[in-house]
């Protein structure tokens, strides 16, 4: 089934280690997104990258980083994990127009201790 | 500044009708989506206008009034597994899509 995977499911991390959530497309999605979702706040946009080889910063990029080697991977890497970096995590990709509308992965639920 | 409002949380009764409001004020607009997302899940489509006017898809419709600002998402013949949180989404100038927080429906028998 078509689809982003996204992994791992969940993770609880001490404070101060690193870790990289991954997220792998094969619709041949041109974009791809990061979110953390937190309640009350709703989704967060952390990178985004529009083609491989190049990212851009959402609204909430400190602590974390991106990559896009080729299109089909976009990884996220927190490089010291903190409390606050403690939620839930979604990779989405849409075509490069966004009028289809955004597919979402199922998401990593994140514990930072 | 770009901003996306729907209340917080509603509730209705199975079998009831629910209408779910969102406002926005954005740079640029290029369409407004409506996502359906249960507890621990990813959000899904639900919906996408960006002409003015109502869409139908089965028991949902979505309207939308440019002028206004405003759309709204209808839920009719509401069902248990209609439960979850709605999400008002809207594309931006940039084609980047801005979220509201979203409105959590509960529905009671």
């Amino acid at each position: 089934t078509a689809g982003i995977t996204q992994a791992p499911t969940s993770q609880i991390l001490a404070a101060g280690r690193s870790m990289t959530l991954r997220c792998t497309q094969d619709m041949r999605h041109n974009a791809m997104y990061w979110y953390r979702q937190d309640l009350g706040l709703g989704l967060r946009l952390i990178h985004y990258s529009n083609t491989a080889g190049t990212t851009g910063k959402g609204e909430v990029p400190d602590g974390y980083s991106v990559s896009r080697a080729n299109t089909d991977d976009f990884p996220l890497t927190l490089a010291s994990a903190v409390p606050s970096q403690t939620s839930v995590y979604f990779c989405a990709s849409s075509d490069l127009s966004g009028v289809h509308g955004y597919t979402f992965g199922s998401g990593t639920r994140l514990t930072v201790v | 500044g770009q901003n996306i409002d729907q209340p917080t949380e509603m509730t209705a009764t199975e079998g009831a009708i629910v209408q779910i409001n969102c406002t926005y004020q954005t740079s640029g607009f290029n369409g407004l989506f409506w996502y359906q997302q249960h507890a621990g899940e990813a959000p899904t489509f639900l919906s996408y206008n960006v002409l003015d006017g109502l869409e139908e898809k089965g028991r949902f419709s979505s309207f939308l009034s440019r002028s206004k600002g405003y759309s709204y998402l209808l839920l009719k013949e509401l069902q248990m597994k209609d439960s979850a949180s709605y999400l008002c989404a809207v594309l931006d100038s940039n084609y980047q899509l801005i979220w509201g927080a979203g409105t959590k429906l509960i529905i009671k028998p």
